[in-house]
């Protein structure tokens, strides 16, 4: 069975600094789909980024990117010029395709990140 | 505007009361899935649907239903028999076909607490 790991339950970084949040899982497969959601106080889980393993340059978004290196099967997310807004909890997503069409979603515990100004 | 909507946004039952959280999207989109939310624990799968009339058991189904009988529309009834029902329920809802990395849009939650 997959396990997503995010070892970090909190941290904080400094306004405008820069912060990675750290997730390892743990697959047999070869070709999948690892996300990060972001999650504030509102609790409406928002998308911040995707990566398929099968590509190997790492996704960006603005100021979010990742480092995904699939030998160690490890998909950190770097948030740069950290802002208040970013100030949440973050989910790393590992999706396990189900019946032809549908997918799971399998989420790690999450690492609260707060922002200090 | 597009989106899923979940129906209340808090709600209180008494033990051993059945209760239905209501989910409604309109993305057009054919897969449907409800999560659950627990302090420190993620979200852990209850039920999915990939069409109408057709739903999945996910990791802890138990003490849970669902149906499926519109394609916008995914009610989860929380029964008595779920030992521990409080929790805030997500629902999501992904396009399910082709390839590619589709996310999974969710909805605002519910925040169901009994006692």
């Amino acid at each position: 069975a997959q396990t997503v790991t995010q070892s970090q339950p909190e941290m904080s970084v400094q306004e405008a600094e820069t912060v990675t949040l750290s997730c390892t899982y743990d697959t047999s497969e070869s070709d999948y789909y690892l996300f990060w959601y972001k999650q504030p106080p509102s609790r409406q889980m928002i998308l911040v980024i995707r990566q398929e393993a099968y590509k190997q340059q790492n996704a960006t978004e603005n100021r979010f990117s990742v480092n995904f290196q699939k030998a160690a099967k490890s998909f950190s997310l770097k948030i740069s010029d950290s802002q208040l807004g970013d100030a949440a909890m973050y989910f790393c997503a590992y999706r396990r395709d189900l019946r032809a069409g549908s997918y799971q979603l399998t989420f790690g515990k999450g690492t609260k990140l707060s922002v200090i100004p | 505007d597009g989106g899923i909507t979940q129906s209340p946004k808090y709600l209180f039952r008494k033990e051993g009361q059945n209760v239905t959280l209501s989910c409604e999207q309109n993305l057009n989109h054919d897969a449907m899935y409800w999560y659950r939310q627990d302090p420190g624990q993620g979200l852990r799968l209850i039920y999915y649907s990939q069409i109408v009339n057709d739903f999945q058991k996910g990791d802890i189904a138990e003490g849970y239903s669902v149906s499926r009988e519109k394609k916008e529309s995914f009610p989860l009834t929380v029964t008595s028999a779920q030992k521990n029902p409080t929790a805030f329920y997500l629902c999501a809802s992904s396009i399910g076909f082709g390839g590619s990395a589709y996310e999974q849009y969710f909805g605002p939650g519910t925040r169901l607490t009994v006692t």
